[in-house]
């Protein structure tokens, strides 16, 4: 069964850093691309970041550029997001997500559950 | 940067049919995919590539793209379609994923 389990959520202060985790099982993981979504509660899905699926080329919207860093370990199947210089507008439910192909122009066809980001003093 | 626009709410009625629009410029020439987000859960694919379905699907769930306009079509609409859905391309020219801003489906 194709699955992914985020972790590393969790509340820090406006400035700080911290690094989510996203664990693949089910698939081939260096065969997809993979991304991160933010999702303000209430409020709808924003792309954030996607890496292919060999890790060479990666993506980052621009709202997070220059601060957050996407990486995949293959010895691990896990994707990782470290986040920097976090801000309150960075809050919300980050979900990794599979894309259907190595790079990420397509869709994302398995999410996981979501981890929560809270920055705040 | 490119912009995906959709109606924040579509209500239809039990055995209906509810089409939510996803309007681009030149939103035909790209690949259009369709998601389904329910309260409190992870958004889940349910249209790809302008109108292909992944398994577990139902065929009540398809999709149109021409010109400036991208459609998702539920055929005989029932209560547990009640969902936020999102439309969602790849930006080629700024080599980023873009997402419409979210539908409400009501069932009535």
């Amino acid at each position: 069964d194709v699955q992914l389990l985020e972790s590393g959520g969790g509340l820090v202060q406006p400035g700080g850093s911290l690094r989510l985790s996203c664990a693949a099982s089910g698939f081939t993981f260096t065969n997809y691309a993979m991304s991160w979504v933010r999702q303000v509660p209430g409020k709808g899905l924003e792309w954030v970041s996607a890496i292919s699926g060999s890790g060479v080329t990666t993506y980052y919207a621009d709202s997070v550029r220059g601060r957050f860093t996407i990486s995949r370990d293959s010895s691990k199947n896990t994707l990782y997001l470290q986040m920097n210089s976090l801000r309150g507008d960075d809050t919300a439910v980050y979900y990794c997500a599979k894309g259907t192909g190595t790079n990420p122009h397509y869709g994302m066809d398995v999410w996981g559950q979501g981890t929560t980001v809270t920055v705040s003093s | 940067s490119y912009v995906l626009t959709q109606p924040p709410s579509v209500s239809e009625a039990p055995g209906q049919t509810a089409r939510i629009t996803c309007e681009g410029i030149n939103i035909g020439s790209k690949s259009v995919h369709w998601y389904q987000q329910k309260p409190g859960q992870a958004p889940v694919l349910v249209i790809y590539y302008d109108s292909d379905r992944p398994s577990g699907i139902p065929e009540r769930f398809s999709g149109s793209n021409s010109g400036n306009t991208a459609t998702l079509t539920i055929s005989r609409v029932e209560a547990g379609d009640e969902a936020d859905y999102y439309c969602q391309v790849w930006d080629t020219s700024s080599d980023h994923q873009v997402f419409g801003g979210g539908t409400k489906l009501a069932v009535l």
